[in-house]
């Protein structure tokens, strides 16, 4: 079993929509949980950043880790035609070493 | 303000062969790291360095070599490179929140 799974996808949704995008992680230690954004050819960007469980909001972004279920999330909210991109989750005991799952293919379609 | 740069943007090897994956950053950061992404297995941490004159191995450093240079640089050393090496390669700094733009290896 990988340490952290996330659906590759593609996802396809139409402009404005929600979209939710999820991973699980298999060790409860994990203290640290990343969303990461990649466009195709590029470097991944930080988009959230959350220690230990809770809500984190930014804009049109919320991450939510539920520690009890081991399962993360990036909300967006009324997605756009820029959102399209590869969206990769991250977790860790610090910030050395951090796992990160396969990634989750988004397209928003106008 | 460049970031972290990587050079050379892509390269095509023959097995055997060994070569030297540069990265170097601007933003005064202690720590850097090098990934390799591959498709369907995510980035990997191949070897990191948490200052100047250290280097820890991550979950796939055999192959590869690191130098930690100076505060800026750090860079990656393919002895003799292998096709499993392929890759797309990333240099990151300050607890990966930033990453380079990467190279691009094909090992023939």
């Amino acid at each position: 079993q990988k340490e952290v799974e996330q659906d590759p996808g593609p996802l396809s949704v139409p402009e404005g929509a929600i979209v939710s995008l999820n991973c699980t992680y298999s060790n409860s230690a994990f203290q640290y949980f990343m969303w990461y954004r990649q466009y195709s050819r590029k470097g991944p960007e930080l988009l959230m950043y959350t220690y230990s469980s809770g809500n984190k909001e930014d804009g049109r972004f919320t991450a939510q880790v539920d520690k009890s279920s081991k399962y993360i999330s990036l909300f967006i909210r009324d997605s756009q035609p820029s959102d399209s991109a590869t969206y990769l989750c991250a977790t860790s005991y610090n910030t050395d070493k951090l796992i990160f799952g396969t990634g989750t293919r988004l397209q928003v379609f106008p | 303000n460049a970031g972290v740069t990587q050079t050379p943007k892509f390269q095509v090897l023959k097995t055997g062969q060994s070569m030297t994956l540069q990265c170097a950053q601007d933003m005064n950061h202690n720590s850097m790291y090098w990934y390799r992404q591959d498709p369907g297995m995510g980035l990997r941490l191949i070897y990191y360095s948490a200052s100047e004159g250290t280097t820890d191995k991550g979950e796939v450093p055999n192959g590869y070599n690191v130098s930690r240079l100076n505060k800026r640089e750090f860079s990656l050393r393919l002895e003799s490179a292998a096709p499993s090496q392929t890759s797309v390669y990333f240099c990151a700094s300050a607890g990966t929140e930033f990453f380079g733009p990467g190279t691009r290896l094909t090992v023939l």
